[in-house]
């Protein structure tokens, strides 16, 4: 069964902090995404990776292909990125479609 | 333009209504998604399309009806809906089904907010 597992699922974190999202994936992929969803809102698309590391401004994103993992960190964590992240996986082969993790909550106190 | 646009943001229609959601992209993507997301769930595939052709169905209702008329443009036809249908309706697109050559490769629309009375 392909399934993608992420934790935490809720996280609160002082402004400041540095943060870190966990994804795990149960089979071999093609790429995996990292995307933001502000409440009531769409979903922006922070990184897509196939191995290594990224990195945007406070974000950075690394996946470990053997372990079948990934995370997401955020430096200097800011009220504004109080937000749903979600960890989802395009399987090799797949028509297109991606598997979706149900999402981590995160929320920043100043 | 790197935007794919949903219209409306916001629409409530009653159980009788026929409505009509938009999608517009003009990236050259080849393959649009439209994903239904219920509060606090990730989103769920409904419809693929890939060069215009429906390319999946994933055993959505048929009050659902997906419509492409050209490579830019999605639309999703709502007839007779329920309450339970009440949801985040969004659009993506990529390059095509297989690759994805573009920064980010997926690009997601806003959404529409639609709440069925």
């Amino acid at each position: 069964k392909n399934e993608v597992e992420q934790s935490p699922q809720n996280l609160t974190a002082q402004e400041g902090e540095f943060i870190t999202i966990n994804c795990s994936y149960s089979v071999g992929i093609s790429a995996l995404h990292w995307l933001q969803q502000h409440p009531g809102g769409g979903i922006v698309s922070l990184f897509m990776l196939s191995s290594g590391k990224k990195k945007h401004g406070r974000l950075i994103a690394t996946i470990n292909i053997q372990e079948k993992h990934s995370s997401l960190h955020i430096t200097a964590s800011h009220p504004r990125d109080s937000a749903v992240y979600i960890c989802a996986v395009k399987y090799g082969g797949s028509q297109g479609n991606l598997i979706f993790g149900k999402g981590t909550k995160l929320s920043v106190k100043p | 333009d790197t935007e794919v646009t949903q219209t409306p943001k916001h629409l409530v229609m009653g159980m009788t209504n026929k409505k009509s959601l938009k999608c517009e992209q003009h990236m050259g993507h080849r393959a649009m998604y439209w994903y239904k997301q219920k509060a606090k769930k990730p989103p769920e595939l409904m419809f693929v399309y890939s060069y215009e052709k429906l390319s999946i169905n994933e055993s959505v209702p048929s009050r659902f009806s997906p419509e492409c008329p050209n490579s830019s443009l999605l639309n999703l036809h709502l007839h007779a809906l329920q309450p339970e249908d009440s949801a985040l309706y969004l659009c993506a697109s990529s390059q095509d089904l297989f690759t994805a050559t573009v920064p980010y490769g997926y690009t997601f629309g806003s959404g529409t907010r639609l709440t069925v009375v």
